[in-house]
């Protein structure tokens, strides 16, 4: 079965930091998912991937996925206390049944 | 955006009882639904995926008689929890989705079995 790592597992940076999150697959990515989850919350979703090489970017945040479709990164510019929170990355599988999910990345932003 | 909505955020009960989730696609219609537990600290747990008119689909280790799941509509997903017991007391959260489309996630319920 496909597992997702992610790292860091937690992350604490000065706000207006730079910051970067890594998503890896055991096998080839058929869609990736970013998600923020606040604490106690739903899932907010951010960005999908698809294509090898693909990037995305929304406000301040980036996501790339790497040719060869296994991992993903996830790019924070000029952090601010609001993107503290739990970020997931999902990955879909051949058939786009189900999503699984990583462990999740808790980033936390000092002000 | 798509919006999902929970229903109800909090349920606190006795040890026994049964607790019925309602997860609402409010602006698409929904043809897979998921449900999901997540523990403290830990990452969202799949429990079953489901299709609106056919029988859901659960992970390893779920019991199906235990939680509940009717998709009734293209709309609306229940998870019922049966004879609750302090055990099951999680934090659930549904999503939905349509097609390829990304899921789309309600705000979760804490569930609490006293």
């Amino acid at each position: 079965s496909q597992e997702l790592e992610q790292s860091p597992q937690s992350l604490i940076v000065q706000e207006g930091k730079n910051l970067t999150i890594n998503c890896t697959s055991s096998k080839t990515l058929y869609g990736l998912y970013w998600y923020k989850q606040k604490y106690g919350e739903g899932l907010i979703f951010l960005m999908m991937l698809q294509k090898g090489g693909e990037e995305k970017s929304h406000e301040k945040i980036t996501a790339k996925l790497d040719e060869k479709k296994q991992q993903s990164s996830l790019h924070i510019t000029a952090s601010q206390p609001s993107h503290a929170g739990i970020y997931l990355c999902g990955a879909d599988g051949k058939i786009h049944d189900k999503i699984i999910f990583g462990k999740g990345t808790r980033l936390h932003i000092l002000p | 955006g798509a919006v999902v909505s929970q229903h109800p955020s909090r349920v606190i009960c006795k040890s026994g009882t049964s607790v019925k989730i309602e997860c609402r696609s409010l602006d698409f219609q929904a043809t897979t639904m998921f449900w999901y537990r997540q523990f403290p600290k830990k990452s969202l747990m799949l429990m079953a995926t489901s299709n609106e008119g056919s029988k859901a689909t659960y992970e390893q280790g779920v019991e199906k008689d235990k939680f509940l799941i009717n998709h009734a509509s293209l709309t609306l997903s229940t998870l019922t929890v049966t004879s609750a017991h302090p055990e099951d007391s999680s934090f659930y959260i549904c999503s939905a989705r349509t097609g390829f489309q990304p899921q789309h996630f309600g705000d979760g319920t804490r569930l609490s079995i006293l």
